[in-house]
């Protein structure tokens, strides 16, 4: 079974510029999320998708940060404008179904000078 | 007040030692319970669930305790390539089955 695809792996980026990360779940997996884990913090919830509807979005900084799950598969986060704040790891994971059988992406290493 | 709370780190212990991590948690809604591993640059990946009566997988026991809201880890017979991060993580049904995870704690296994 293919895992969950995450791209770029690393993007380094200057304050104010934009920048958005790729998340592809695996197949057949109705829900998604996104998570950003600041170094030495667990990974915090930024969205969750239920297909391609919203289910939670309470912690994401909507100002800066927006996301979408067209057609229920494929997601994209974006940052615009990034601040320093924002390096972190961002890490895409999915699961059939509730809290059983997550599986996360390998990340995107997020650094903004 | 965080929603799960871990034990500073680092631990650092010698091969074959037996160590333990805490973790509590502030919803009483809670009702799963897990604990991660997350290796350094990777992402994290499940460990073990973490059951009320309490369960064992090979050197790894895990505790649940609803009333006092606690969560523990124990490694026996420590080995070098336990050394990663053990994240406490919870969920709760009236939240979407979202994973809520600690801190995490880091453990260095040395020679």
């Amino acid at each position: 079974e293919a895992g969950v695809a995450q791209s770029p792996r690393y993007k380094i980026i200057e304050k104010r510029q934009s920048v958005a990360f790729w998340c592809n779940p695996i197949s057949g997996h109705a829900t998604l999320y996104w998570y950003q884990q600041i170094l030495g913090q667990g990974p915090k919830l930024l969205i969750q998708f239920q297909n391609n509807g919203v289910v939670d979005d309470s912690q994401l900084p909507k100002d800066r940060f927006s996301a979408e799950r067209l057609k229920g598969v494929d997601s994209t986060l974006k940052i615009q404008p990034a601040k320093l704040e924002d390096s972190a790891v961002y890490l895409c994971a999915s699961s059939p179904q509730g809290n059983y059988g997550y599986t996360f992406g390998s990340g995107t290493r997020l650094t903004v000078v | 007040r965080k929603e799960v709370e871990q034990d500073p780190g680092p631990f650092n212990v010698p091969e074959g030692a037996t160590v333990a991590f805490n973790c509590t948690y502030s919803n009483s809604a809670s009702q799963s319970f897990f604990w991660y591993r997350q290796d350094c640059r990777k992402e994290p990946k499940l460990l073990m669930s973490v059951y009320s009566s309490g369960n064992e997988d090979g050197r790894f026991t895990a505790q649940l305790n609803r009333a006092s809201q606690y969560i523990s880890l124990l490694i026996r017979d420590s080995k070098l390539s336990d050394s990663a991060t053990y994240l406490c993580v919870v969920s709760a049904y009236n939240q979407g089955g979202k994973l809520i995870f600690g801190q995490g704690t880091e453990l260095s296994v040395k020679p």
